[in-house]
Order: C-alpha cells, then structure tokens, then sequence
C-alpha cells in the first residue's frame, strides 16, 4: 500500500533562505506524487505534481521539486524564501498508477513552514 | 469560476443532533470526496465517489453517510454527532480518466464543526 512521511512537522527558515521540505513515499508501482499548501484558514491548493515526465517538477510561486526514484523522494525547494510562503505544506500520493484503482490521495502528516523576517 | 463550495463554513452543533455538510462543484467532474483535517494527523479520507450513485468508505468512515444523487453534489451526513467528529472538513473534486486519477484534486474552502 502507498505511503507517505514527512519529515518534520515545523521547518522554521529566515526570508530569503533556501526552503526545502522533505517527503519521502512509499509504492509498489510507479506513484503520482502531489503538494498541496495550505494557507491559514483556506483550503488546499496545488503546488505541483508528478506524473511520470520529467522528474524535475515546477509549481507555482517558484516552487520545485525532485521526483528520485533511488530514494524514494519527493522533496520540495524553493531558493528564496517570502514571508508569504508561511503555510501547512502536504505531500501526498495517488494510488491511481495501481491502474483501474479508486486513485484516492494518501496525505502526509504535513509540515508547517515558518518564516522569520 | 471553477470551484468547489461548502456549506455551511463553520458549525457549532450538540451531540446527537443530525446535521448536513453539503459540497457542490461546477466542473462536471466525476470524483468527489470527503477528508477530515485534525492536527498531526493531516488528511484522512472519510468518503469518496467516482461518479453518480457509486460510493465508498475510505480510511475513517465511522458514523459518516454520504450520497451522490447528482454529479455536481456530494452531501456528507452525520446521522449522530460526537465530540470526537470535532474537526475541519474539506470536499475535494477530481476528474477522472482512464479509471484512474492523474489529475489533481480541487478543495472546497472547509467546514469547521465542532461537536459539544
């Protein structure tokens, strides 16, 4: 069964340092992998996914993030944090890819990103 | 504007008193479903559906109903509220292709319920 784990459940970065926010999944066949940020008091929104192409990902506000199948990863980056990227981020897999599946999303726990002036 | 709504966004209701959480969505789109979002816990899906009259549970079904008479429409029922049903709730709407999904989903705005 698919999987997900974040690794840490706060980040805490300086504006303009580097983001990155660890998801690491688990799988049996080839996932479609997700991030979804949530800003306070609203719903999910999606930042990028992967579908099998290229396995380097761009979202939206100058998001990223590195699909590595050796490691089973999926970790998002941004070089340059804003204050306006402090938000609950969620990782989360498909088990669409089974083929003919109910292709329901598997959330990870999240992480809250903080970011200090 | 494409999107997903919920109603209503917040209630505070009473233990055993039936309520009704509706979500609608004007993207004729064939998935819907039902997550709760408690803290440490993330999403955990109650419900879904992958088009009219076929639903099923997901992960945390207990004391949950849902029914999807009308694509656009997927009402989540709690027949008899309990303290512990005492979360956010978001409605979520896929496309659906090929018998799987590879699209993403789109969130409603969330319901806060608190059960006292």
């Amino acid at each position: 069964a698919q999987s997900v784990t974040q690794l840490g459940s706060h980040v805490s970065v300086s504006e303009g340092a580097l983001v990155l926010l660890r998801c690491n999944y688990s799988s049996s066949v080839p996932p479609y992998l997700f991030w979804y940020v949530q800003y306070p008091n609203q719903g999910l929104q999606l930042l990028l996914k992967y579908t099998s192409a290229a396995t380097l990902v761009k979202g939206i506000n100058g998001f990223e993030a590195e699909f590595k199948k050796s490691e089973t990863s999926f970790h998002l980056t941004k070089p340059s944090a804003h204050m306006s990227d402090a938000a609950e981020y969620f990782c989360a897999v498909s088990d669409g890819a089974k083929g003919g599946s109910q292709g329901n999303l598997i959330f990870g726990k999240g992480t809250k990103l903080s970011v200090k002036p | 504007e494409a999107q997903v709504t919920q109603n209503p966004r917040y209630l505070i209701t009473v233990t055993g008193k039936k309520l009704t959480v509706t979500c609608s969505q004007n993207m004729n789109h064939e998935y819907m479903s039902w997550y709760r979002q408690d803290p440490g816990l993330g999403l955990r899906q109650i419900y879904y559906s992958m088009n009219v009259e076929v639903t099923d549970k997901g992960d945390v079904p207990e004391g949950y109903k849902v029914s999807r008479k009308e694509k656009r429409n997927f009402p989540l029922i709690l027949e008899s509220p309990s303290p512990n049903q005492t979360s956010l709730y978001f409605c979520a709407s896929s496309r659906r292709l090929a018998g799987a999904i590879r699209n993403e989903q789109f969130f409603g705005p969330g319901t806060r319920l608190t059960v006292l």
